[in-house]
């Protein structure tokens, strides 16, 4: 249990389909993040938000959409998704940003 | 582009021996490093990060930072078949808000 929890855990969609991740994080920090994981490929760093504010967009398509309500929230919304966006989705979290990550457990994504 | 470099692997250690797992890195403005280990079907955990040249040590880890040479590591005493994971070498600079990831290294400890 490392304190950022992740749903759902997996997750298949069409390439029509609207669906939306969630993290949440129980360690008081101020700082969360939406990384992608792949095979054979390094994470990727999606989104970065420090105080509820973004600080980083890291050219990231706009079919995907993030959004923070708090500094214990993080949703990653998700629209006309493609295959090759099948991924795992890590959110971690950092007392500021940047700063030591915490990771959830990750949203398995399967595009169909 | 900054950029952070593992040799993949299989990197494979008799148990009980040393594993050594290194890491170069791009840019020479960067200021931390950290090591997470990610077993297989789970999310990365932080094992180690230092900040100063030189070696710091917790318990069976050690991290190397040489940062002249952009080259940090990982050693590993007395390897476990339970430290068998990926190793993932993480990098972070001093002007903006990202941790730039290498791809790991798996490592495969042999009982």
């Amino acid at each position: 249990e490392t304190g950022v929890t992740q749903t759902p855990r997996h997750l298949v969609m069409g390439m029509t389909n609207k669906k939306s991740l969630k993290c949440e994080q129980h360690l008081g920090h101020n700082a969360m993040y939406w990384y992608k994981q792949s095979a054979k490929k390094p994470l990727e760093l999606m989104f970065v938000y420090n105080f509820k504010e973004q600080t980083e967009n890291n050219s990231v398509p706009s079919r995907f959409s993030p959004e923070c309500p708090n500094s214990s929230h993080l949703f990653l919304h998700l629209h006309t998704l493609q295959p090759e966006d099948s991924a795992l989705y890590l959110c971690a979290s950092s007392p500021q940003a940047p700063g030591e990550l915490f990771f959830g457990e990750g949203s398995r994504l399967t595009v169909l | 582009q900054k950029e952070v470099e593992q040799n993949s692997g299989p990197l494979s250690v008799p148990e009980g021996a040393i594993a050594s797992l290194n890491c170069t890195y791009s840019d020479r403005g960067s200021q931390s490093f950290f090591w997470y280990r990610q077993y297989s079907g789970k999310s990365p955990e932080l094992i180690m990060f230092i900040y100063s040249n030189g070696d710091k040590e917790d318990g069976r880890f050690t991290a190397q930072l040489n940062k002249a040479s952009q080259y940090v590591s990982l050693l590993i005493r007395d390897s476990q078949p339970s430290d068998s994971a990926t190793y993932l070498c993480a990098v972070m600079g001093n002007r903006d808000d990202k941790i730039i990831f290498g791809k790991g290294t798996r490592l495969h400890i042999l009982p």
